[in-house]
């Protein structure tokens, strides 16, 4: 069993949809919890990161962690074609072994 | 100011060859990790390097070796080629590695072996 389940996808939403992409992990000593984007022929960029359980908001896009489900969500609202690109979840224990795990990333297409 | 750079871009090799990569990181960083993106497996940490020492390596075997120099760029090689090494590779650089340090991606090396 990978340390970090995602549905691959793909994902397809019509534009202006709320776009909801999870993941679920296994071991509890992952403190941070990151979501990236990769478009097509580009490597990943940053979109988000929280620390330990809670809500985070940037702009369309809302980051929640639920650590007691060993659960983290990205929600896109007002979903856009421009959004069209996998996503992938990161997760890095509490300190100290510079490792980032991955999920396999979902691909979203959204359509106009 | 320039992103990560990865050299070459494209790679095709025969099985049991070897291969080298490279990477060259932001200026100013010191943390360079690699990775390889495969549909499968998604994204899997192969290292990290930081002031040219390897801080952590990922779960893959001896064949796939790196370094880093006192610039900070690094190199991965991976020797006796096989077939399920055709991946993207992938490296990210940051300031000083670690959780509360963004890391910037590189727009990765693709390696086909036949």
């Amino acid at each position: 069993q990978k340390e970090v389940e995602q549905d691959p996808g793909p994902l397809s939403v019509p534009e202006g949809a709320i776009v909801s992409l999870n993941c679920t992990y296994s071991n509890s000593a992952f403190q941070y919890f990151m979501w990236y984007r990769q478009y097509s022929r580009k490597g990943p960029e940053l979109l988000m990161y929280t620390y330990s359980s809670g809500n985070k908001e940037d702009g369309r896009f809302t980051a929640q962690v639920d650590k007691s489900s060993k659960y983290i969500s990205l929600f896109i609202r007002d979903s856009q074609p421009s959004d069209s690109a996998t996503y992938l979840c990161a997760m890095y224990p509490r300190s100290g072994t510079y490792k980032y795990i991955f999920g396999t990333g979902t691909r979203l297409k959204v359509l106009a | 100011k320039a992103g990560v750079t990865q050299t070459p871009r494209y790679l095709i090799k025969t099985r049991g060859q070897q291969v080298t990569l490279s990477c060259s990181p932001i200026s100013g960083h010191r943390s360079v990790s690699w990775y390889q993106q495969t549909p499968g497996q998604g994204l899997q940490f192969l290292f990290e390097y930081f002031s040219e020492t390897q801080r952590n390596k990922g779960n893959f075997p001896g064949r796939f070796s790196g370094r880093q120099f006192s610039n900070s760029r690094s190199e991965m090689n991976v020797s006796t080629l096989e077939l399920g090494d055709s991946a993207l590779y992938l490296c990210a650089s940051s300031f000083a590695g670690g959780a509360t340090d963004t890391q910037y991606f590189g727009p990765g090396t693709r390696l086909t072996v036949l």
